[in-house]
């Protein structure tokens, strides 16, 4: 089955400064990555997606690439700001089946 | 994006006792639902997929019956957690992927359970 790493668990940034996080999948047919942002005792928010058909997609301060050959992709966030500070999964699914999540990486941007 | 909709977000029971937590697509219809339990500081981890009209596929480890589910409408699926114990205090998240050509997956709100 699909397996799903994330690095890194947790990211510390200084307001303003980009942070980068970045997943593995080891299912090639995994073709929709979907990347979830949840604030504490809430539920995850759906921030941004790619599918296999695409290298890379961008929205303002957010943007995701994909590298399908090497079976990876990331989440950059440019200008980081004190709210963006939250636990963000990545996620690899198949169209059709389950989605596997990331074990998580819990940002936080320092004022 | 879509709504899903989670009832009750928290819960307080005894030992013992059984608990249902609902989650609804309340505008579209979802064919397939995801029951997570997610413990503290960390990652969303499937119990079990709900599909509807059909019986719940449950993951390894985890008891069916323990964990009741049922999906009797495309807008509605429940998560009954039966003779509850302290070790299910847990977050509960459902959530139901949109039916439409994108299939994005959105989130109930989550229901914390605290078994006393």
């Amino acid at each position: 089955g699909e397996n799903v790493e994330q690095h890194p668990s947790t990211l510390s940034v200084q307001e303003g400064d980009s942070a980068v996080i970045k997943c593995t999948y080891s299912d090639s047919a995994s073709n929709y990555f979907p990347w979830y942002k949840q604030e504490l005792g809430k539920r995850p928010q759906l921030i941004i997606d790619i599918r296999s058909n695409v290298g890379e997609k961008k929205d303002q301060r957010i943007a995701v690439t994909l590298n399908k050959t090497a079976k990876h992709f990331s989440l950059h966030i440019t200008e980081t700001q004190p709210e963006d500070s939250a636990v963000y999964f990545c996620a690899a699914s198949t169209y059709g089946q389950n989605f596997v999540f990331g074990p998580g990486t819990r940002l936080s941007v320092l004022p | 994006g879509a709504v899903v909709s989670q009832h009750p977000s928290w819960v307080i029971c005894k030992s013992g006792t059984s608990v249902k937590i609902e989650c609804r697509s309340l505008d579209f219809q979802a064919t397939t639902m995801f029951w997570y339990r997610q413990f503290p500081k960390q990652s969303l981890m499937l119990m079990a997929t709900s599909n509807e009209g059909s019986k719940a596929t449950y993951e390894q480890g985890v008891e069916k019956d323990k964990f009741l589910i049922n999906h009797a409408s495309l807008t509605l699926s429940t998560l009954t957690v039966t003779s509850a114990h302290p070790e299910d205090s847990s977050f509960y998240i459902c959530s139901a992927r949109f039916q439409g050509s994108t299939g994005e997956l959105f989130f109930g709100e989550g229901s914390r359970l605290t078994v006393l």
